[in-house]
């Protein structure tokens, strides 16, 4: 079965301060894709990156880093420096190989950066 | 260009009525996506649309809900009979086809979603 968890489910921090979103996933495929999506308060879901399983390497885009580790089935998210228009819900999610191209999400984590 | 668009945006509807959600997902999109996200939760998978190929209606919770879509284009998702825990922002997703071969996958995006309130 696949499985995406998300134990924090809220986080709050101050403006500027670093944060880590935990993402730990579960699947018997050797072949997989993780995601991060974005949901402002406005509804939308933006996509903020996607990684095969093939591919460990770490990502950076901004003040937004990725660490896949495939050894403890984490794809963990740091957003540095935090600002006030990062305050969304984040999610993280799992395609498996050959199930179509469907998502499974976790839960998902509340982010408030406060001023 | 533009983006996964849903209609309505809102609707309230009353116990045991019928109703019909629509998406028009990206254009050249072939794969289509319906999910359900309950309050405060993530979201569930429901149906998924592949070109002409017939649709994966694994996730759909009951036999009240159904989904077509004309060719590669505009799917509608009905809900007959609604229930008060049908409420919930129903997001339809598109994208270009997967390729297993090439180990490619293709990154879903999502419309605005419709939120659904059963009274």
């Amino acid at each position: 079965a696949q499985k995406v968890t998300q134990a924090q489910t809220e986080i709050s921090v101050v403006e500027k301060e670093d944060v880590t979103l935990d993402c730990v996933y579960e699947t018997r495929d050797t072949t997989y894709y993780l995601f991060w999506y974005k949901q402002p308060p406005s509804g939308e879901l933006v996509f903020l990156i996607r990684r095969n399983s093939f591919d460990e390497q770490n990502e950076i885009s901004g003040r937004y880093s990725w660490n896949f580790q495939k050894s403890t089935s984490s794809f963990n998210f740091t957003i540095t420096a935090s600002q006030v228009v990062d305050s969304a819900v984040y999610f993280c999610a799992l395609r498996w190989g050959n199930a179509g191209n469907m998502l499974t999400f976790g839960g998902g984590t509340r982010l408030m950066v406060k001023p | 260009g533009a983006g996964v668009s849903q209609s309505p945006s809102n609707k309230v509807t009353e116990k045991g009525k019928d109703v019909e959600l629509r998406c028009d997902p990206i254009s050249g999109h072939t794969a289509l996506y319906w999910y359900r996200q309950r309050l405060g939760q993530g979201l569930e998978f429901l149906i998924y649309f592949q070109g002409n190929s017939a649709p994966d209606k694994s996730g759909l919770p009951s036999d009240r809900f159904s989904a077509e879509r004309t060719g590669e284009s505009v799917s509608t998702l009905t809900i007959q009979r609604t229930q008060q825990e049908d409420s919930a922002v129903y997001l339809c997703a598109s994208s270009l086809p997967a390729t297993q071969l090439a180990g490619r996958t293709d990154t879903q995006y999502f419309g605005p979603g419709t939120r659904l309130t059963v009274l």
